[in-house]
This record gives structure tokens, sequence and C-alpha cells, in this order.
């Protein structure tokens, strides 16, 4: 069964602070899609990265970086220098090896940036 | 606007009340997906389409639930005597398959559904 662990369900940090969101995942597939996806007030889930299972390279986009470990199953989101605007609910997920799999959602870390 | 949209965004009915949502993915996506959410809790998976074709339906979706994408387009979510426990956001999403695709599925804003 394919499950997605977020042990953190809210941290809050005063801006300009840099923050990690944990995220474990189980799977039996030995191809697999990892993602984050953040929730803004709005509603909105608003998709931030999709990395396969094959490629471990960490990735860095702006202030925003993943860390993929296979090893430990885990894919931890590092936000550098934080802003109020990143405030929201970030998603963990994680999809099969089938192009149309449906996506497994973790339940989710509420960030909180202070000014 | 090019991204995902639905509509309505807010529904308040009575329960044993009929629902119905619809859903107008980005226009060359050929992938449309139903979730729904409940408060504090992420997206679960209820239903695909690859073009009109329903390929896959969670146990989530009770005889109740019925989803259609008649001409491979926009696609409804229908619910039939609705339950307080029906309430929840009910997220969209699609995506586009193929060769050199990245099959991302894309979200639109959800209808927040509310069963008095």
């Amino acid at each position: 069964a394919q499950k997605v662990t977020q042990a953190q369900t809210e941290i809050s940090v005063v801006e300009k602070e840099d923050v990690t969101l944990d995220c474990v995942y189980e799977t039996r597939d030995t191809t697999y899609y990892l993602f984050w996806y953040k929730q803004p007030p709005s509603g909105e889930l608003v998709f931030l990265i999709r990395r396969n299972s094959f490629d471990e390279q960490n990735e860095i986009s702006g202030r925003y970086s993943w860390n993929f470990q296979k090893s430990t199953s885990s894919f931890n989101f590092t936000i550098t220098a934080s802003q109020v605007v990143d405030s929201a609910v970030y998603f963990c997920a994680l999809s099969g090896p089938g192009s149309a799999s449906k996506i497994i959602f973790g339940s989710g870390t509420r960030l909180s940036i202070r000014p | 606007d090019t991204g995902v949209s639905q509509n309505p965004r807010h529904k308040i009915t009575k329960r044993g009340q009929n629902v119905t949502f619809r859903c107008d993915p980005i226009s060359e996506h050929n992938r449309l997906y139903w979730y729904r959410q409940t408060l504090g809790q992420g997206p679960e998976f209820l239903t695909y389409f690859q073009n009109e074709a329903q390929l896959e339906k969670s146990r989530l979706l009770s005889d109740r639930f019925s989803a259609e994408r008649p001409k491979g387009s926009f696609s409804t979510l229908e619910i039939q005597r609705t339950e307080q426990g029906d309430s929840a956001m009910y997220l969209c999403a699609s995506s586009l398959s193929g060769q050199g695709a990245t099959e991302t599925q894309y979200f639109g804003p959800g209808t927040r559904l509310l069963v008095l």
C-alpha cells in the first residue's frame, strides 16, 4: 500500500528564517513519483515539483529546495529566507508507476510565517 | 484564464438534495481527475477520465456519486441524496498524457460543499 506521512502538522517561524518540511513515504513500487503542492488560504492547490524515483538529485528553485533520499524514503522540502507569502498548507504526495496514477497525499503541514 | 476552472465555488444544500459540480480542464489536457478534501486532510482520489472514458473509480465513490465527461472536455460530478458526511471540498485536476508530456496534474480552485 502507498502512504505519505507528514509528521509536522503545524510550523510557525519568523520571517527570513529557513524552514524544512518533512515527508516520509511508503510504497512497494520500484518506479514512482513524488510531489509537493502548496495550498494557500484561497484553497487552490499549486504544483511545486514532481520527481521520479530514479532521479535522486536534489533540486533548487529560487528559495525552494528539495532533498530526495531513497535510503530513508524521504522527500523533504526547505524554504530558505522564508517570507509571509509562503504561509500556506504544504502537501507531499506520491503516485505509482502508471502515467495516470492517482496521487496519494499526506495530511499536510500548515506553515505560518510571522512578520 | 487558462487554468482549471470549477463551478460553483461554493454550494450549500439541505440533506437529501442532489447537487452537481462542473470542472473545465486546461484546454488540451486529455486526463481529468476528481478528488475530495475534508477539513485538515489531504485530497483523496475519487475518479479519473481519459478523454470521455472513466477508467478508475475509488471505493470512496459510492453509488450516490456519478461523474461524466461526455465529450472529453468538461466534466460533471453529481451527488444524489446528499448526506452531511458529503460536506467537503471537491477538487478537479487535469493533465496531459502522451509522448513528451509531463503528466503533471494541475488543480482547480475547488467547489466547497456544505450539507445542512
